[in-house]
């Protein structure tokens, strides 16, 4: 596709409940990173994929957080037992291949989380 | 521990005048700098960037300044116009590539009409 896609926009969960966030990266882009952004904040690091193998972690809040990108395209972020802190925009962004492109990261619209 | 600061929650300025934005950062690491725009509803959207060899980056109406001795950057918009209202978030990376971002916390621009 042309840009960087999310799904779903929006989510509104229960506490307690499972989540999964989808992202799909532009075609192409072998990196991809996944950012928290809470009310008022800018985006936080997550983690970050080089096609399939997840190279760092380290921004995942808790083990509640996992995230995946099993065949180096489309990735899954999953946050179990949700709870009331974890409500923010989950932004998604791809990296790719740059000979023409500038340096930069290209970013999804974003999923708003809800927890209740 | 907040590692880019955009001390400046929010800027109004009329149509036609400068648009100053600033942002400080406490790592010395850090070897690349990004400004990004943002509209309600969406990602950010890349703006600008500069790397830590030079002192100005300017494209069009956006110029980027860095002061490496003072660890600080800001972003002029001349002349503003009322579609530049948006959300802009400075952000720094150690080197270019794939490497993680880290942001500022957002300066709210309004302009004026």
């Amino acid at each position: 596709g042309a840009g960087v896609s999310q799904s779903p926009r929006y989510k509104v969960a229960k506490r307690g409940q499972d989540v999964a966030l989808r992202c799909d990266p532009i075609s192409g882009h072998v990196s991809l990173f996944w950012y928290q952004q809470a009310l008022g904040q800018g985006p936080e690091f997550l983690t970050y994929f080089q096609n399939e193998a997840q190279l760092d972690k380290s921004g995942l809040p808790s083990d509640r957080f996992f995230a995946e990108r099993p065949e180096g395209s489309v990735s899954t972020l999953k946050i179990q037992r949700t709870q009331q802190e974890d409500s923010a925009v989950y932004l998604c962004a791809s990296y790719g291949p740059v000979a023409v492109e500038k340096e930069t990261q290209y970013f999804g619209p974003g999923t708003r989380l809800l927890v209740l | 521990d907040q590692q880019v600061k955009q001390n400046s929650p929010s800027l109004s300025v009329q149509e036609g005048r400068i648009s100053i934005l600033n942002c400080d950062y406490t790592n010395s690491m850090f070897d690349y700098f990004l400004w990004y725009k943002k509209y309600p509803a969406e990602g950010p959207t890349f703006l600008i960037s500069i790397s830590s060899i030079k002192d100005k980056n300017e494209d069009g109406r956006f110029t980027v300044f860095l002061n490496k001795s003072a660890k600080h950057l800001s972003l002029h918009i001349v002349p503003s116009q009322p579609g530049d209202s948006a959300v802009y978030f400075c952000a720094a990376t150690p080197q270019t590539g794939a490497n993680n971002l880290f942001f500022g916390t957002g300066t709210r621009l309004t302009v004026i009409p």
